[in-house]
């Protein structure tokens, strides 16, 4: 079974907009850490924002924010006044406490419209 | 200082062919791994190291694939003979933190796109 889905190939936001990125997790762990990471063209993976699955509130990192609702296991991405730069592939992943390896979801596409 | 770097950026390379992927990983980072994405699918796991052993193959396709981390810094894979479906994008990532806490970093190259023909 897939432990983390992606359900948005592709998404499109207006500039200066919000954005929700849409992030399904599957675990049995009651430990685990979800991770967002960007990739723009240039194929690096940059990481965005953490959420450690004790963590009470949600994380925020600038104009990234971490919707989690632990009891629907979804640690959506919200972006915020979105910019021309965020356009890039956006992976969502887990780390289960007693694993190193990341699980990671097939990607969403941002375009941000100007 | 310096991000994981891979090499090469791009290879081509026809089905039967040897193909052999570099990953240097920040200094200081014990553990080591290496990913696949395949077209349209999701990143998978390959292999980890911590220094230069092989904590963890599982992911790892089959026996054409040969993953190496001498002295515990730089890793190659190596793809031997390569099939058409190994094309991808390799990723190599690193971490300083290992132990029980699940918020373990990972920093992550920008990959090595593999093309078998």
């Amino acid at each position: 079974a897939q432990k983390i889905t992606q359900t948005q190939p592709g998404m499109f936001v207006q500039e200066k907009e919000a954005v929700t990125l849409d992030c399904t997790y599957d675990t049995s762990d009651p430990s685990y850490g979800l991770f967002w990471y960007k990739q723009p063209s240039s194929g690096e993976m940059i990481f965005l924002i953490y959420q450690g699955s004790y963590d009470q509130q949600n994380a925020t990192e600038g104009r990234y924010s971490l919707n989690f609702q632990k009891a629907r296991k979804s640690a959506n991405l919200v972006i915020s006044a979105s910019q021309l730069g965020d356009s890039a592939m956006y992976f969502c992943a887990m780390r289960e406490g007693t694993g190193n390896q990341f699980y990671f979801g097939t990607g969403t596409s941002l375009t941000v419209i100007p | 200082e310096a991000g994981v770097t891979q090499f090469p950026s791009h290879s081509v390379i026809e089905k039967g062919q040897t193909v052999t992927l570099r990953c240097d990983p920040i200094s200081g980072h014990d553990n080591l791994y290496w990913y696949r994405r395949v077209m349209g699918k999701e990143i998978k796991f390959l292999l980890h190291f911590v220094k230069e052993s092989k904590q963890d193959e599982s992911g790892m396709p089959n026996n054409r694939f040969l993953a190496e981390r001498t002295g515990g810094t730089y890793s190659t894979l190596k793809v031997q003979p390569a099939e058409l479906e190994d094309s991808g994008v390799y990723f190599c990532a690193s971490s300083q933190v290992i132990g029980p806490s699940s918020y373990n970093e990972q920093f992550f190259g920008p990959g090595t796109r593999l093309t078998v023909l």
